[in-house]
């Protein structure tokens, strides 16, 4: 079974722009999770989605969005790029949600985003 | 709000050596689920283990084991004779029962020496 993949894998964007990543979960996973990783604020959780629908939600700021599809694929967007924003973006997903103790993440390989 | 730490940033040891990673934890919640990643110098992270709160049960896969002890919130990841390949970050982490956060700690770099 194919893992979790994510695309691009690297990215440099200027600030001010806006930014795009994607994230292919698992076949059969329906809940996907996006976490930001940088060196200072290590792994800190975005949101994640379920059935397409935003479940939870971090505290990052409104320029940070995301959304799944019907087939369980998500994206994240980042807008008005900032230097900060500059950091490794890891998308994890997982089988089913509350209840089953099936909560264990797999995550993908990561977009690296560079904001110059 | 949950809270996971880990106190040591850093191990260094010797290969073949027995190293014990500490995660304490911090929840409200009666129900959690905690685990346990590692992340080589590739980047990608990797599942270990997962506990549910309501099993206490230890584990040993390999060289690997787990002990959870509700009792100190405590979920502590030991590898026996170490290897070179498992030098990476080592990431204990919490899902509380109540929502879908999974709450990272700092993590732990494990640098296992030939």
């Amino acid at each position: 079974k194919a893992g979790v993949t994510q695309t691009p894998r690297y990215l440099i964007k200027t600030r001010g722009q806006q930014v795009t990543l994607s994230c292919s979960p698992i076949s059969g996973h329906r809940s996907v999770s996006w976490y930001q990783q940088t060196p200072g604020q290590g792994l800190q959780f975005l949101f994640e989605y379920f059935s397409e629908t935003q479940r939870n939600k971090g505290n990052f700021p409104g320029r940070f969005s995301g959304r799944q599809f019907s087939n369980s694929r998500s994206e994240m967007n980042v807008s008005t790029l900032e230097l900060g924003d500059s950091a490794l973006y890891l998308c994890a997903s997982s089988l089913v949600g509350f209840g089953t103790g099936n909560h264990e993440q797999y995550f993908g390989p990561g977009t690296r985003l560079t904001v110059t | 709000a949950q809270k996971v730490t880990q106190a040591q940033t850093e191990i260094s040891v010797v290969e073949k050596e027995d190293v014990t990673l500490d995660c304490v934890y911090e929840t409200r919640d009666t129900t959690y689920y905690l685990f346990w990643y590692k992340q080589p110098p590739s980047g990608e992270l990797v599942f270990l283990i997962r506990r549910n709160s309501f099993d206490e049960q230890n584990e040993i896969s390999g060289r690997y084991s787990w002990n959870f002890q509700k009792s100190t919130s405590s979920f502590n990841f030991t590898i026996t004779a170490s290897q070179v390949v498992d030098s990476a970050v080592y990431f204990c982490a919490l899902i509380p029962g109540s929502n879908y956060k999974l709450t990272f700690g700092k993590g732990t770099l494990l640098t296992v020496n030939p």
